[in-house]
């Protein structure tokens, strides 16, 4: 197990709902980034925050959005769902930004957009 | 454009056989290469880190090559037993100053029969 907690583990949406999934890192990882997996492709990058802040940002629209907190867990929120929103999204942790060091993995969150 | 790839067909070897995986990365210069592990509706574990400066590295019965002339990364699990059955993904660590992501390949999986 990594130490990376995302929760909930399944979640079920109607198109144009809104949804938060959540992640806790590993203890004394300040990075958390989050990754859009769909069936049969790799992680997709979305976002990163690093203390607090947004770090870094992939080819997803505004419609995604995420927040960092003082203990460093994080949230992914997605509005207006869609179809193609249908994913496994998945929350990595790290030490730190801008260096290559592994990524530690949550279970990850599958969502299903109906 | 950028692009990482992996072989997108499954590889089927028999236990106690080398297993040999392939990614190939096009309009990149990446300085370090990560590979994972990922289990069906499993988060990705790392398993290896190279450095463009590190032609090969091991880990027990891992061996990862790194080959920025070919643009070419190789994977191989040697005396492969049916518990290293998954899909193994490349990524590449792009980044600079402390902003930093991982772009990931499709990813291969292998089945490995007894």
């Amino acid at each position: 197990e990594t130490g990376v907690t995302q929760s909930p583990t399944h979640l079920i949406k109607t198109r144009g709902q809104q949804v938060t999934l959540r992640c806790s890192s590993q203890s004394g990882h300040n990075t958390v980034s989050w990754y859009q997996q769909a069936l049969g492709q790799g992680p997709q990058f979305i976002f990163q925050y690093y203390r607090e802040e947004e770090n870094g940002r992939g080819n997803f629209p505004p419609r995604f959005s995420g927040l960092q907190f003082p203990n460093y867990s994080s949230e992914l929120n997605v509005n207006a769902l869609e179809l193609d929103d249908s994913a496994l999204y998945l929350c990595a942790s790290s030490p730190t930004s801008g260096r290559p060091t592994e990524a530690f993995f949550g279970q990850g969150t599958r969502l299903t957009v109906v | 454009s950028q692009k990482i790839e992996q072989n997108s067909e499954a590889l089927n070897i028999q236990e106690g056989k080398t297993a040999t995986l392939t990614c190939n990365y096009t309009n990149y210069s990446p300085a370090y290469l990560q590979w994972y592990r990922q289990d069906p509706g499993r988060g990705p574990v790392f398993l290896l880190l190279i450095r463009e400066n590190e032609k090969e590295k091991r880990k027990e019965r891992l061996k990862v090559t790194f080959d920025t002339t070919l643009k070419q990364s190789l994977f191989h699990i040697t005396a492969s037993q049916p518990a290293d059955s998954a899909t193994y993904l490349c990524a590449l660590f792009h980044g600079s100053g402390n902003t930093g992501k991982l772009i990931f390949g499709q990813g291969t999986t292998l089945q490995v029969k007894p």
